[in-house]
């Protein structure tokens, strides 16, 4: 196992176009997390998956952003009409395991999807 | 209020010294705590996990939490250039779901 993939690893677009990403997670891992992080910032929680589940959900997660964890391994993030304010890296993380003291609650993440939208 | 504050930095120390990186969170539920570090243009990586209170010691790197003052701290011992990284705060509640990170704090250690 190489731990968590992302693709692409950068993304440049046009204001208004549609982007998706897409991230493998470490394959024992049960849940799936997206995060998106700016420029000197840390990682905001956008979404969260157990299995296939979407289990929760940020504000900041508008209308024109969706994620499907379809068989519960691989998931995408899937941006439409693309705005200049989404710019940024976007991350995927996923953790397994049972119980908080046992660990299962660390994140791997991938090394990110970075979106330039022009 | 942000759920996780950390001082941001940029925070520059000369090779040798002892870093202390620090952060407050707000919500007593919060059971776990983490430090990442993450070099520019790269995702976090874990450095530390300690669940409830305490301090967890892992070679150079010891991480303190205190939850009755709701504050979290990570001590570098023999500060290396290439510990010249972002360092991340990062708890959750037993639910296990949502994990808030700090801000980032960026750390720099002169030759």
């Amino acid at each position: 196992d190489t731990g968590v993939s992302q693709d692409p690893r950068h993304k440049i677009t046009k204001r208004g176009q549609n982007v998706t990403f897409r991230c493998d997670p470490i394959s024992e891992h049960n849940r799936l997390y997206w995060y998106r992080q700016t420029l000197g910032q840390g990682p905001e929680f956008l979404t969260y998956f157990q299995n296939e589940a979407q289990l929760e959900k940020s504000r900041l997660l508008s209308d024109r952003f969706s994620a499907e964890r379809p068989k519960g391994s691989f998931s995408t993030l899937e941006i439409q009409r693309t705005e200049q304010g989404d710019s940024a890296m976007y991350l995927c993380a996923s953790s397994g395991g049972q119980g908080a003291s046992s660990g299962a609650n660390v994140l791997t993440f991938g090394a990110g999807s970075r979106l330039t939208v022009l | 209020q942000k759920e996780v504050e950390q001082d941001p930095g940029p925070l520059s120390v000369p090779e040798g010294a002892i870093v202390s990186l620090n952060c407050t969170y707000s919500n007593s539920a919060f059971q776990y705590f983490m430090w990442y570090r993450q070099y520019s243009r790269k995702g976090p990586e874990l450095l530390m996990y300690t669940y409830s209170s305490g301090n967890k010691e892992d070679g150079r790197f010891t991480a303190q939490v205190d939850k009755s003052s709701k504050y979290i701290s990570l001590f570098i011992r023999d500060s290396q250039p290439s510990d010249s990284a972002t360092y991340l705060c990062a708890t959750g509640g037993r639910s296990a779901s949502k994990i808030i990170f700090g801000s980032g704090t960026r750390l720099s250690i002169r030759p």
